[in-house]
């Protein structure tokens, strides 16, 4: 089975604090997803990574960075913390090689900045 | 427009229903097609992928119709523990590993 960690489930941090969120998986992907939802919202892309040291943007990835060190590792950062960055984050990944291109997501890190 | 449009719901419906959700999606050159399931607090898991022929997995029945554009999601014989949010997902682009995700689709299956 495909699995999918993330460091925390629940995180509170405080207004400009650098903040560092957490995923491995165990699958040997290639892709790795950052995701946020919010409700009425759905899933919005932040960062993606096809591959060890390269990064692409999302559709948000204002206030955001990230982090591929090594393949089953992908960090996301956020440089100074910001109220409307509170949101439950997922991570996710997925093979490169071939349609159906499903991908597989961590449990989620609920954020609340204050 | 949306690439990926949902009825947000919320579908409430008796044990032993059928309920169908349908999806539309904006990129007609989108060529790989799920639907996920979300259950409260939970991150989403795949269901089903969806073929152009059409696919079914015991109560769970997908189709996809390429040229309007649109994925549905039948369950027939719902159960209890079908209650979750079903998310309609599409490829991005041609030959792409990134996925739109729907908002999603809110069932409560009522006993």
């Amino acid at each position: 089975d495909v699995k999918v960690t993330q460091s925390s489930r629940y995180l509170v941090k405080r207004t400009g604090e650098k903040v560092f969120l957490e995923c491995v998986q165990d699958m040997d992907h290639e892709n790795m997803f950052w995701y946020r939802q919010d409700p009425g919202l759905g899933l919005r892309l932040i960062y993606f990574s096809y591959d060890v040291k390269m990064k692409e943007k999302g559709d948000i990835p204002e206030g955001y960075s990230v982090s591929r060190e090594k393949k089953e590792r992908f960090s996301l950062i956020l440089e100074s913390a910001s109220t409307n960055q509170t949101s439950m984050y997922l991570c996710a990944s997925s093979f490169t090689s071939a349609p159906p291109y499903e991908q597989y997501f961590g449990p989620g890190t609920r954020l609340t900045v204050t | 427009r949306k690439e990926v449009e949902q009825d947000p719901g919320p579908f409430n419906v008796p044990e032993g229903a059928t309920v169908a959700f349908n999806c539309t999606y904006s990129n007609s050159a989108s060529q790989s097609f799920f639907w996920y399931r979300q259950d409260c607090r939970k991150e989403p898991k795949l269901l089903m992928s969806v073929y152009s022929s059409g696919n079914e997995d015991g109560r769970f029945t997908a189709q996809l119709n390429r040229a309007s554009q649109y994925i549905s999601l039948l369950i027939r014989d719902s159960k209890l523990s079908d209650s979750a949010t079903y998310l309609c997902v599409v490829t991005r682009q041609t030959g792409a590993n990134n996925l739109f995700f729907g908002t999603g689709t809110r069932l409560t299956v009522i006993p």
